[in-house]
């Protein structure tokens, strides 16, 4: 079982700000790694797939990076609907294990 | 519009078994993967398994084998989650979703409670 760490626990930041959230996996996923947002009390949101590419209505200011068993999750500007907690998953090898998450907060 | 409805909230007890559903509109069922995921109160996302709707193949998490029975019945576009015994452990919040590079439909979620 590929076993996903996320980094840090938790990220204090201020709107405007850039966010750089890590995902690193015990072994090789390629590509197949995908970021999700969760909101309190809402159903998590599909934001990246394929480690970099943008789901439907995604806002530009969300990037994805890497490969393999190292990647990132860039919010360029934070607004402030963007303070929540982010989850990594991978979806190479079954059983498709998610990270523990990071929860992006106000500073 | 594509979407997962899932079944409303339980409240069992210890020892009793349930079945909770999740239907597929909008798209060809049995052309993609649903996948369970399971949420304890003020935890993490949990990957729980997969069933492919087409063929019933299904793929459990060494974590869930054994616990849960994922199905589905593709005539009516329906996956399903069953506890033969349900513990106190078991009170989450269970999401299905659609698997298609990620998970890009999600149920809005069912609400387990297990208490005696």
């Amino acid at each position: 079982e590929i076993v996903l760490t996320q980094s840090p626990g938790t990220l204090s930041l201020s709107p405007g700000e850039r966010a750089t959230l890590s995902c690193r996996a015990s072994q090789s996923v390629s590509s197949y790694l995908a970021w999700y947002q969760q909101k309190p009390g809402q159903t998590p949101r599909l934001l990246i797939y394929g480690a970099s590419g943008r789901a439907t209505g995604i806002p530009v200011r969300f990037s994805g990076s890497g490969s393999g068993a190292d990647f990132t999750l860039t919010i360029s500007r934070l607004e402030p609907e963007d303070f929540a907690v982010y989850y990594c998953q991978q979806y190479g090898s079954s059983p498709y294990t998610f990270g523990q998450g990071t929860k992006l907060e106000i500073k | 519009e594509v979407q997962l409805v899932q079944s409303g909230a339980e409240v069992k007890k210890p020892g009793e078994s349930l079945k909770i559903s999740c239907k597929g509109s909008g798209y060809r069922f049995t052309s993609y993967w649903i996948g369970w995921v399971r949420q304890m109160p003020g935890k993490g996302l949990e990957w729980m398994g997969l069933i492919y709707p087409g063929d019933s193949e299904t793929r459990y998490s060494p974590s869930f084998q054994g616990q849960v029975t994922i199905s589905a019945d593709k005539s009516i576009s329906t996956a399903y989650l069953q506890w033969s015994s349900l513990k106190a452990s078991d009170t989450a919040m269970y999401y299905c979703a659609r698997l298609d590079s990620g998970l890009d439909v999600w149920g809005q979620g069912t609400t387990v409670t297990v208490s005696s």
